[in-house]
């Protein structure tokens, strides 16, 4: 089966700061990857998701990239802010037909300093 | 809010013991999935009904057992409990797929039900 590897798992930057995530997955056959941020007590939420016949997504401030030769891709946020602060999980899986099972990475808390 | 309700928030019970733990998905989702976090372990994939009907196993237990009823809510439920089965479960939904069609990919997580086995 799919296994997704995260790194790093806790990163502190300042605000206004970038952070980047990066994952990498073992099933060549993946093709949807989404990133999920989860705020204390709470479940989490997508944030931005890529398929794999683009290369990168941009959202404001973030932004995802894929390399699928590698079997890497990555979350990027620029000037962070403290509410940035949380616990992200990147995420792979085959997309078929309306169903997907996601495997998630372990997760990198991120904390952000004013 | 994601329009997903799990009940019972938190939930502390003895070694042995059996509990169930109740997902609403939103208004219109078929499928329901749920998942397993642990400190440890990350977010692990237990189960996926949609329509009622088992989609998908992931790493559950032979003492965990899942069911989706008609009116769609689901249940998950966990029998001679260990220590090590203290986590938080969540429960996810999603728009219904047809051939992808309708479907964005997205989960819609629940706020967990955070089970203490002691």
């Amino acid at each position: 089966g799919e296994n997704v590897e995260q790194h790093p798992s806790t990163l502190s930057v300042q605000e206004g700061d970038s952070a980047v995530i990066k994952c990498t997955y073992s099933d060549s056959a993946s093709n949807y990857f989404p990133w999920y941020k989860q705020e204390l007590g709470k479940g989490p939420q997508l944030i931005i998701d890529i398929r794999s016949n683009v290369g990168e997504k941009k959202d404001q401030r973030i932004a995802v990239t894929l390399n699928k030769t590698a079997k890497h891709f990555s979350l990027h946020i620029t000037e962070t802010q403290p509410e940035d602060s949380a616990v992200y999980f990147c995420a792979a899986s085959i997309w078929n037909s309306g169903y997907s099972t996601l495997t998630f990475g372990k997760g990198t808390m991120l904390l952000v300093s004013p | 809010d994601s329009g997903v309700t799990q009940t019972p928030k938190h939930l502390i019970t003895a070694t042995g013991q059996r509990v169930t733990l109740r997902c609403s998905p939103r208004s219109g989702d078929l499928s329901v999935y749920w998942y397993q976090q642990s400190l440890d372990q990350g977010l692990q994939f237990l189960i996926h009904y949609y329509n009622g009907e088992e989609r998908a196993k992931g790493n559950i237990l032979e003492r965990f057992s899942a069911q989706q009823f008609p009116d769609l809510h689901s249940e998950l439920n966990l029998s001679s409990l260990e220590l090590g089965d203290s986590a938080l479960y969540f429960c996810a939904s999603s728009v219904p797929g047809t051939s992808g069609r309708g479907s964005t990919g997205e989960l819609f997580f629940g706020e967990g039900s955070r089970l203490t086995v002691l």
